[in-house]
């Protein structure tokens, strides 16, 4: 079992509607949670940080954290043609290495 | 402020060659760390720099090798070059540990091994 599992997607939604994306985990010793953006031919950036259960907004964008299920998600309201990339999860381990989920392609129709 | 500049965007090399692949991160950032991306596998850490001393490394192989300046810029090396080392080689360059601080990352280096 992959340490982060993540949808490949690809997710196509209509422009205004809210996205939800989720990755789960199995080690339970991770401790920090993120969420990264990457448009084509670039590299990530990051959206969203945080490492407690519950949820943590900031405009458009909400990560949800749910450790006892093991279980993350990022929320996007009124979603924009421009949203539409690539976003991975990420989490931190025990030894401080970054793991990435493969990340779920979003495409947002106009 | 500039952003992380990674130089060569594009690089074809052939099996059994090695290889450097430059990165400058942010002014005044003194974490540099490195990833591989493939479509596979997605994004895998390698490795971390912290004032020129390696903090953390990941699972991939001794021919993948780093090191930092004192002016913070880093060379990733891949020798010996293998078909399943093309990818998309991302540096991210922090103000300090990279687990602690918010990641910039830079564009990448394409990498084909023929």
């Amino acid at each position: 079992q992959k340490e982060v599992e993540q949808d490949p997607g690809p997710l196509s939604v209509p422009e205004g509607a809210i996205v939800s994306l989720n990755c789960t985990y199995s080690n339970s010793a991770f401790q920090y949670f993120m969420w990264y953006r990457q448009y084509s031919r670039k590299g990530p950036e990051l959206l969203m940080y945080t490492y407690s259960s519950g949820n943590k907004e900031d405009g458009r964008f909400t990560a949800q954290v749910d450790k006892s299920s093991k279980y993350i998600s990022l929320f996007i309201r009124d979603s924009q043609p421009s949203d539409s990339a690539t976003y991975l999860c990420a989490m931190t381990d025990r030894d401080d290495k970054i793991i990435f989920g493969k990340g779920t392609r979003l495409h947002i129709l106009p | 402020k500039a952003g992380v500049t990674q130089t060569p965007r594009y690089l074809i090399k052939t099996r059994g060659q090695q290889v450097t692949l430059s990165c400058s991160p942010i002014s005044g950032h003194r974490s540099v760390s490195w990833y591989q991306q493939t479509p596979g596998q997605g994004l895998q850490f390698l490795f971390e720099y912290f004032s020129e001393t390696q903090r953390n490394k990941g699972n991939f192989p001794g021919r993948f090798s780093g090191r930092q300046f004192s002016n913070s810029r880093s060379e990733m090396n891949v020798s010996t070059l293998e078909l399943g080392d093309s990818a998309l080689y991302l540096c991210a360059s922090s103000l300090g540990h990279a687990t602690n601080e918010k990641l910039f990352f830079g564009s990448g280096t394409q990498l084909s091994v023929l």
